[in-house]
């Protein structure tokens, strides 16, 4: 079963407004974390932000904010101010486990295309 | 300046040879990964290694093969067995400890089987 789910295949946003970006995820581990991470057409993975499951405040990281609504099981990604440089690819990823065994790997949504016009 | 480097960025291989991707880091952690892409998807893991000399199979290891000689370099082989190589691959690291510890990820190497 998808661990984490993007139902955006593709989003637009107008230069310097806002845009929330969905992500459901599933799992019955009480320790868990969240990753956002964006991927330009050069195709590297860079780290936007990260919200733990015991957090107890939403994560924020300049423009990037993080609605973590711990009972809906959804960490949705919201950009402000959006800028023609954050075109990418977005993706959503979740962490399991604090355990050592789980190699603390990511399990990632299927993502989300986000085009900003001008 | 400290990150990962993937060699080479594109590669071509006839049905039925071996390929090596070679992933490298000089940021000095435990924890190296191997994602693999495919177009419209997110990325799936392949292996994953904590230490030196120790890598656990991922949820699509059939096909692929890993070493972890050195802290520093984690080459993935992409071996005849793999039915559908074609992909983009990601390379990741991360510092050991804490939970929220992002992976740091390479360039990418895409694969092509002709």
């Amino acid at each position: 079963a998808q661990k984490i789910t993007q139902t955006q295949p593709g989003m637009f946003v107008q230069e310097k407004e806002a845009v929330t970006l969905d992500c459901t995820y599933d799992t019955s581990d009480p320790s868990y974390g969240l990753f956002w991470y964006k991927q330009p057409s050069s195709g590297e993975m860079i780290f936007l932000i990260y919200q733990g499951s015991y957090d107890q405040q939403n994560a924020t990281e300049g423009r990037y904010s993080l609605n973590f609504q711990k009972a809906r099981k959804s960490a949705n990604l919201v950009i402000s101010a959006s800028q023609l440089g954050d075109s990418a690819m977005y993706f959503c990823a979740m962490r399991e486990g604090l355990s050592i065994d789980s190699g603390y790997a990511l399990n990632f949504g299927k993502g989300t295309s986000l085009l900003v016009t001008p | 300046d400290g990150g990962i480097t993937q060699s080479p960025k594109y590669l071509f291989r006839k049905e039925g040879q071996n390929v090596t991707l070679s992933c490298e880091q000089n940021l000095n952690h435990d924890a190296m990964y191997w994602y693999r892409q495919d177009p419209g998807q997110g990325l799936r893991l392949i292996y994953y290694s904590q230490i030196v000399n120790d890598f656990q199979k991922g949820d699509i290891a059939e096909g692929y093969s890993v070493s972890r000689e050195k802290k520093e370099s984690f080459p993935l082989t992409v071996t005849s067995a793999q039915k559908n190589p074609t992909a983009f691959y990601l390379c990741a690291s991360r510092l050991p400890g804490q939970g929220g510890n992002e992976q740091f990820f390479g360039p990418g190497t895409r694969l092509t089987v002709l």
